[in-house]
């Protein structure tokens, strides 16, 4: 079944708007992690998050374990914010390998 | 400090050819990931090894191989590329077990004609 959905899977914004991107997991985990993939392609770690809030700037998420989410917000958005966002999750138990949703893909218009 | 970096980075095959990509990470971790991405999929692991002398099949590993070749370096190899192939593939490592926190190359564009 589907271990790591998140949503919504489009997304398009006008620079300066605030944006919250969602990620249920099916499972008890160890870890959660956000990724942001630009234009270009690169993968960039976000967050490693396994519960609680960390902020990054106009950034932050939140993950909350024993509900079975995370949070991604964006605050004041730009251009440079444009890209697909993925969540990975590390089960709890099992052989510990990170699997990922399929992407939310944010498009941010100036 | 490179972190993961992958080799090629582009490369163009014709069906049944072989090729081998590479990647190394110099982060002194013990567990290194080969996924591939594909347009609305989000990535699927092919293989890992979750440490050095160990590798294991992930969610998509038919028509590959790989190797651990040390600690820094984890390859994978298409024996006779398919066009179903063609993808984008991203090495990762990580510390693995329960921390499982990733770190990825810049990714190998892979074309199978």
């Amino acid at each position: 079944g589907i271990q790591v959905e998140q949503s919504p899977p489009d997304l398009i914004l006008q620079e300066g708007a605030n944006s919250t991107l969602r990620c249920n997991f099916s499972d008890s985990v160890n870890n959660l992690q956000w990724f942001h993939q630009n234009p270009w392609g690169q993968l960039i770690n976000l967050f490693y998050i396994p519960s609680g809030t960390k902020q990054n700037g106009r950034l932050s998420a939140t993950t909350v374990a024993t509900e079975r989410y995370s949070l991604l917000y964006i605050s004041s958005s730009q251009t440079t914010d444009s890209g697909v966002y993925f969540c990975a999750r590390v089960p709890a138990g099992g052989s510990y390998i990170p699997t990922f949703g399929r992407g939310t893909s944010l498009i941010v218009h100036p | 400090n490179a972190g993961v970096t992958q080799t090629p980075k582009f490369q163009v095959l014709k069906t049944g050819q072989s090729m081998t990509l590479q990647c190394a990470q110099d982060m002194n971790h013990n567990s290194m990931y080969w996924y591939r991405q594909d347009p609305g999929m989000g990535l699927r692991l092919i293989y890992y090894s979750a440490s050095e002398g160990t590798t294991d099949k992930g969610e998509v590993p038919n028509g590959y191989n790989v190797s651990r070749l040390n600690k820094r370096e984890f390859s994978l190899r298409l024996e006779s590329a398919a066009p179903s192939q063609t993808s984008v593939y991203f090495c990762a490592s990580g510390w693995g077990g329960i921390t499982g926190e990733l770190f990825f190359g810049e990714g190998s564009r892979l074309t199978v004609l």
